[in-house]
């Protein structure tokens, strides 16, 4: 098992610029999530989704959008780039969605704007 | 809503000493307690869990949480800590009503210094 796996691990972007980040598991999980982490702030939720077809924000959703392409793969998107959304990106899964949440965490994806 | 807070941003310490990181949580119905470990460029593992029951909860590699209801908390304690310790931690706290979202903790960056 690969577990979570996120792609790309690193990414530069000029402002303006958009890319979608990448996420799939393995583990037949029904939730998935998106968060950012910067310095002092610990983790926050940017989007996330229960379950396969539905997608809800997060704490922090504005300039982002998501697509829970199948229950494996959960892709965020940054339209329009900006400096703010430099940060580390984290792809998350868990098991069931309206129960204890032990979540499986990727890599990341440290991704600065310039 | 529920919130988490972590009282201390970075504890130095030296190997082989005690360490306490202090985590304190609010919520208005019973929760589930996580500390998770971030190791340097690395994703977020569990490192232990509370979710009902003992409440004296134990890792694998030597850490222990004790959730204390009366005080909200639920501090991560090691007796004897290593090098490779050095970490930040997280602590997380879900509920049935937050459905299947984990609010996180600023963390805590443990450094163990030789």
């Amino acid at each position: 098992n690969a577990g979570v796996t996120q792609t790309p691990k690193f990414q530069v972007l000029k402002t303006g610029q958009s890319m979608t980040l990448q996420c799939a598991q393995d583990m037949n999980h029904n939730s998935m999530y998106w968060y950012r982490q910067d310095p002092g702030m610990g983790l926050r939720l940017i989007y996330y989704s229960a379950s396969e077809g539905t997608t809800d924000k997060g704490e922090v959703p504005n300039g982002y959008n998501v697509s829970r392409l199948n229950k494996r793969e959960f892709s965020l998107r940054l339209e329009s780039a900006a400096p703010s959304q430099t940060s580390v990106y984290f792809c998350a899964s868990s098991e069931i969605a309206g129960n204890y949440n032990e979540q499986f965490f990727g890599p990341g994806t440290r991704l600065t704007v310039l | 809503a529920q919130s988490v807070t972590q009282l201390d941003s970075q504890v130095p310490v030296f190997e082989e000493a005690p360490v306490e990181l202090r985590c304190n949580y609010s919520s208005s119905v019973s929760v589930y307690l996580f500390w998770y470990v971030q190791y340097p460029n690395q994703g977020l593992q569990l490192l232990l869990k509370y979710l009902s029951g003992s409440t004296l909860v134990e890792s694998i590699n030597g850490f222990e949480a004790e959730f204390n209801k009366s005080q909200t908390s639920f501090h991560l304690r090691k007796p004897s800590v290593h090098i490779s310790d050095t970490a930040e931690y997280f602590c997380a706290v879900s509920s049935l009503t937050s459905g299947s979202r984990l609010t996180f903790g600023e963390g805590t960056q443990l450094t163990v210094n030789p």
